[in-house]
Formats: structure tokens, sequence, C-alpha cells
């Protein structure tokens, strides 16, 4: 079981670039989280998707756009990335949305000039 | 929504004291709530959660209480040892709701 995988582990962009960064996870999981982890800062939720077939804003959506693509995946797109969205990536997995435990990945180190 | 603040942000203690993490929340529907551990440089992982049909609940060194009247809950961690050094952070959420986090707390153990 390999949990929450998410890809590139590390990305440069440069500013007006576009990226996807993906996550799969093989736990069978219905809900499925982005959260950005600023240096020092706790985590704040970008987009969540309750089962599949769902996403909804979170905290920070702005710049940003995802897409459940079945059970198991959901990605995260930036458009025209800025320095401003220079951050750590997680993305998370649980059974159902609420009352239970999120599984976490290890995290996309993005950086953009 | 849900607002969950967490303190302290920063906390020392020598190897071997205990340490106390407090977390505070304000939707009274919150019924669950974890408590995550970041090593530097890592993942954010469970370490121990409680639902809110229990007072206590402990895991070898390390426990959790919750107080429902008061909407506060905290983890405890005993006889610390330098591996405990690390961000913890508390969250909070109502049955089919999502996670709030709380902001993180630092600790530092000092050999």
């Amino acid at each position: 079981n390999a949990g929450v995988t998410q890809t590139p582990k590390f990305q440069v962009l440069k500013t007006g670039q576009s990226m996807t960064l993906q996550c799969a996870q093989d736990m069978n999981h219905n809900s499925m989280y982005w959260y950005r982890q600023d240096p020092g800062m706790g985590l704040r939720l970008i987009y969540y998707s309750a089962s599949e077939g769902t996403t909804d804003k979170g905290e920070v959506p702005n710049g940003y756009n995802v897409s459940r693509l079945n059970k198991r995946e959901f990605s995260l797109r930036l458009e025209s990335a800025a320095p401003s969205q220079t951050s750590v990536y997680f993305c998370a997995s649980s059974e159902a949305l609420g009352n239970q435990p999120q599984h976490f990945g290890d995290g996309t180190r993005l950086s953009i000039l | 929504g849900e607002n969950v603040e967490q303190h302290p942000s920063t906390l020392s203690v020598q190897e071997g004291d205990s340490a106390v993490i407090k977390c505070t929340y304000s939707d009274s529907a919150s019924n669950y709530f974890p408590w995550y551990k970041q090593e530097l440089g890592k993942r954010p992982q469970l370490i121990i959660d409680i639902r809110s049909n229990v007072g206590e609940k402990k895991d070898q060194r390390i426990a959790v209480t919750l107080n429902k009247t008061a909407k506060h809950f905290s983890l405890h961690i005993t006889e610390t040892q330098p591996e405990d050094s690390a961000v913890y952070f508390c969250a909070a959420s109502p049955w089919a709701g999502k996670s709030t986090f709380g902001d993180g707390t630092t600790l530092t153990v000092k050999p």
C-alpha cells in the first residue's frame, strides 16, 4: 500500500507558466484534499472533493483549479503561476468528509521564479 | 464556520518533562478532534484522535482530553524525548463536514 502518492516531488516554474500537480490514493477513500503550507505556517485548504464527482472551494482557492478524475485521483492545476504560489503542496485523503483522519502525501515543493 | 485556535505557538521543554498543547473550537457541531505530528520536511501524520462521546484517550506517552462544554481539547505528552520535537496540529470537524486545522505548535525537546 503506497497510501497517498504525489508527483512531482519538486518543481521550479517561471512566472506565468502552468502546471498540474498529481495526487493518487490507493485506500479507496471517498474524500480528497489539497493544502498549501508556507514556511513556518499551518495548513491552508485550497480545494477539496467530498466524493467522486464533487469539488468545493476551501480557504484559498484563487489561482487554482482542481479535477477529481476518478475515485483515486485528484489533481491541482496552476493556470498562470505567480511567485506568491511558491509553497509546499500536500494532498490528503480520508474515508469520508469529516469525522475521519486524513492521510497525507509527501508533498510537492514548488518554487515560482 | 468553524474556528480553531491553538496555543502555544512554540513550546520548549527539557527531555523527560511533560508538554501540553491546547486547542479551542467554536462550532458545537464538531465531534471529531485529531492531532497530527509533522517532523521537519515531512508530511503530517495522525498521532491520536478523540470523538465527542469520549472525554479522554491515551496511547502510551500521549493522551488527548476533551471538554465539550468549554469547547477545548488538549494534547498531553509525558516523558518527552528529543524525537518528539516536531510541529503539532490540532483539528476539529463536524459529522460530514470538512476539518479545520489549528495553526500549529512547534515543540522543541532539549536533551
